[in-house]
């Protein structure tokens, strides 16, 4: 049974970087063609695809979070992390990691709300 | 950059059928999923490869792709299939996924 998990702060201050950790199980970055994507939802708002890191550490990004955003692994603790620079108040949102195959998301975690104020 | 358009809203009584669809170019080039996100929870994964179905997911749920549409049809809508339902797509181009802009389903 694969789980995921996301963790991190629930307020961010405008400007500072956020980073969140989703924590898997039930998986392995040893197996050719995983990956660990994350998805963010503003309140009442549809998703939003942010990245997705593969199992050989190729990382792709949304090209309009590009120069902010950076996902990296950790096989040994199975982790997975965010860094989005220069938060502001539009990055409010829920964010989601999730399990990809070539099939699509196959499981996610109940992600984290997280705020952006001063 | 690629654009997926989705009906912002759907109504369908119980017991009948729900179709909507999700627009893009040559979308029927492209594999599909979709998902299913009810308030409060994480999405889940309802069709994928435009009409497969993941294990557990009901065979009422159906899928279809060709030209600049995709849809996704419920038979014999239940009250808990009222939700919103995102397609989904990989930009073969850039590189990156995409999200349809929802479609919320009402069962009246």
């Amino acid at each position: 049974q694969i789980t995921l998990k996301e963790s991190g702060p629930t307020l961010v201050k405008p400007t500072q970087t956020l980073t969140l950790t989703c924590t898997f199980s039930g998986f392995s970055f040893s197996t050719s063609g995983v990956g660990v994507g994350w998805i963010r939802q503003p309140p009442g708002k549809a998703l939003e695809w942010l990245g997705l890191i593969f199992w050989d550490g190729d990382q792709r990004s949304s090209p309009s979070l590009k120069t902010r955003l950076t996902i990296t692994k950790d096989t040994s603790k199975n982790q997975v992390v965010l860094t989005l620079t220069n938060i502001s108040r539009v990055d409010t949102a829920t964010y989601y990691c999730a399990h990809r195959r070539e099939s699509g998301f196959d499981s996610w975690g109940q992600g984290t709300l997280v705020a952006v104020s001063s | 950059s690629y654009v997926l358009t989705q009906p912002p809203s759907v109504s369908v009584a119980p017991g009948r059928t729900a179709s909507f669809t999700c627009e893009g170019d040559n979308i029927g080039s492209k594999s599909v999923h979709w998902y299913q996100q009810k308030p409060g929870q994480a999405p889940i994964l309802v069709i994928s490869y435009n009409s497969g179905r993941p294990s557990g997911i009901p065979e009422r749920f159906s899928g279809s792709s060709s030209g600049n549409t995709a849809t996704l049809t419920i038979s014999r809508v239940e009250a808990g299939d009222e939700a919103d339902y995102y397609c989904q797509v990989w930009d073969y181009i850039n590189d990156h996924y995409v999200f349809g802009s929802g479609t919320k389903v009402t069962v009246l």
